[in-house]
C-alpha cells in the first residue's frame, strides 16, 4: 500500500502565484524526501528533510514536516513555468527497511 | 560528476520474449534501487541492493522478475516471458548508503506488443 500520499492529485495556478502540495504518510519515518518528474524525464531530488527538522528551505522551495500528523508540505513561491512538473514526496519507513516508499504524485501546471 | 545512467532509454518487445535492463550506479554508491512507473501511477518499489547484502526482493511481481548486481556496481533487471502489463518505465536510483539521497537515471521506457 501507499505509504506517501499527496494532495491535491492536480494543481493549476497563474505564474507568480505560489503552489502549495500536501503529503501524508502512514508509519513512523527516518526522513521524507520530494522530487520533481518533467513530463518524460527522470526524477530530479528536491529537498530531504529528516524526522526531527521541522522546516527546511532551498531556493523558492520551503518544506514542512509534522511527525505528529505525519504529514509534510511543499511550498513553491513566486512559480514560473518551468516549474510544472509532477511532484511526489517519498518515505523511508524507520526500523522497517531501506526502501523508499513513493505517492502518486501532484501534477503541478503553471498556467502563463 | 556523471550521474546514473541506464540502458537502453526505450525498449519495445513482443509478449514473451526477455528483457534485460542495465543500470550503472553512481561510483561509489552502495545502494541501488529499481522501481517501475506504470502509466498514470506512482512509483513502485522492486528491489533494493546494499553493499553486499542480500538485495530486499520484496517488491518484484513475479518471478519473472529477477536483478543481480554484479562487483557492486552496475545492476542489471531482468524480465522473462514478458507481458503487455510489465509496459512502464523502469527507474534506477542509487544513493551512498541508508537514507541517504536517492539519485534517479532517466529511466528505461518498456513497451510490451
Amino acid at each position: 500500500s501507499q505509504q506517501g500520499e499527496e494532495d491535491p492529485q492536480a494543481l493549476s495556478i497563474q505564474e507568480g502565484e505560489n503552489a502549495t502540495m500536501n503529503c501524508s504518510y502512514k508509519t513512523s519515518i527516518n526522513n521524507l524526501q520530494w522530487y520533481r518528474q518533467n513530463s518524460g524525464r527522470g526524477l530530479v531530488h528536491l529537498i530531504l528533510i529528516r524526522s526531527n527538522e521541522r522546516e527546511k528551505h532551498s531556493g523558492r522551495l520551503r518544506v514542512t514536516l509534522d511527525t505528529s500528523k505525519k504529514s509534510s508540505s511543499l511550498l513553491i513561491t513566486a512559480s514560473r513555468a518551468a516549474d510544472t512538473a509532477s511532484y511526489f514526496c517519498a518515505t523511508d519507513r524507520s526500523g522497517r527497511d531501506d526502501k523508499i516508499i513513493f505517492g502518486k504524485g501532484t501534477r503541478l501546471h503553471i498556467l502563463p | 560528476g556523471a550521474g546514473v545512467s541506464q540502458s537502453p532509454s526505450n525498449k519495445v518487445t513482443e509478449k514473451g520474449k526477455d528483457v534485460e535492463l542495465r543500470c550503472d550506479p553512481i561510483s561509489g554508491h552502495t545502494a541501488l534501487y529499481w522501481y517501475r512507473q506504470s502509466l498514470g501511477q506512482g512509483l513502485e518499489f522492486l528491489i533494493y541492493f546494499q553493499g553486499n547484502s542480500a538485495p530486499d526482493k520484496s517488491g518484484l511481481p513475479s518471478d519473472r522478475f529477477s536483478a543481480e548486481r554484479t562487483g557492486g556496481s552496475v545492476s542489471t533487471l531482468t524480465i522473462q516471458r514478458t507481458q503487455q502489463e510489465d509496459s512502464a518505465v523502469y527507474l534506477c536510483a542509487s544513493s551512498r548508503g541508508r537514507e541517504e539521497t536517492q539519485y534517479f537515471g532517466p529511466g528505461t521506457r518498456l513497451l510490451v506488443l
